[in-house]
């Protein structure tokens, strides 16, 4: 598509439940970037996928999120036994690596994650 | 490692009055600058980048920014706003080295909130 596409747009969930979040990034695009925003917030650096090499996951706040990305291309964000301060928008990105730095991050809209 | 400060959590300005929203950063090595802008309810759009040359970078809406090595900063300034631009400003780097881990990534600030007062 024209655009990165995120879904769903809006999640509730219960506390204790599992969630999956959705990246589709702008064809072509090797890289691709997961961020968090929390309330009030700046972005937090989650995940990063290149290529075939392994994701760079130093962002991971616990074992409680994993991400995977198959065929190089969609990405699922999974968060296990959600916590309230789970909450926040969940951004995914996708730029031409190594031209990210030329032309920076395509962003998708986020997914909002309300744990209740 | 990078860091970004953006001094300003919120800025209130008056409709077709100047603006500047400022940001300081700091790095180990050198950095490619970025603004982007959140509207509500959406995802971030690139403002403008500083990747090299002039100093003085122009972006989109009007806005302008100024990479200033020797104080660190990429201040984003636009000499009169609009209620359409009442919004969420951030300021990012990333390291230029491809092969650094530092440039797998951007590094944000945490916004300023810009609202324009009619």
């Amino acid at each position: 598509g024209a655009g990165v596409s995120q879904s769903p747009s809006n999640k509730v969930t219960e506390k204790g439940k599992d969630v999956e979040l959705r990246c589709d990034p702008i064809s072509g695009h090797t890289a691709l970037y997961w961020y968090r925003q929390s309330l009030g917030q700046g972005l937090e650096f989650l995940i990063y996928f290149q290529g075939n090499s392994a994701p760079d996951k130093s962002g991971l706040p616990s074992d409680r999120f994993s991400a995977e990305r198959t065929g190089g291309s969609v990405s699922t964000l999974t968060i296990q036994r959600t916590q309230q301060e789970d909450s926040a928008v969940y951004l995914c990105a996708s730029s031409f690596d190594p031209g990210q730095g030329a032309g920076g991050y395509t962003f998708g809209s986020g997914t909002r994650l309300t744990v209740v | 490692a990078q860091s970004v400060t953006q001094l300003d959590s919120q800025v209130p300005v008056f409709e077709e009055a100047p603006v500047e929203l400022r940001c300081n950063y700091s790095s180990s090595v050198s950095v490619y600058l970025f603004w982007y802008v959140q509207y509500p309810n959406q995802g971030l759009q690139l403002l403008l980048k500083y990747l090299s040359g002039s100093t003085l970078v122009k972006g989109i809406n009007g806005f302008e920014a100024e990479f200033n090595k020797s104080q660190t900063s990429f201040h984003l300034r636009k000499p009169s706003v609009h209620i359409s631009d009442t919004a969420e400003y951030f300021c990012a780097v990333s390291g230029l080295r491809i092969s650094s881990g530092s440039a797998r990534q951007l590094t944000f600030g945490s916004g300023t909130q810009l609202t324009v007062l009619p």
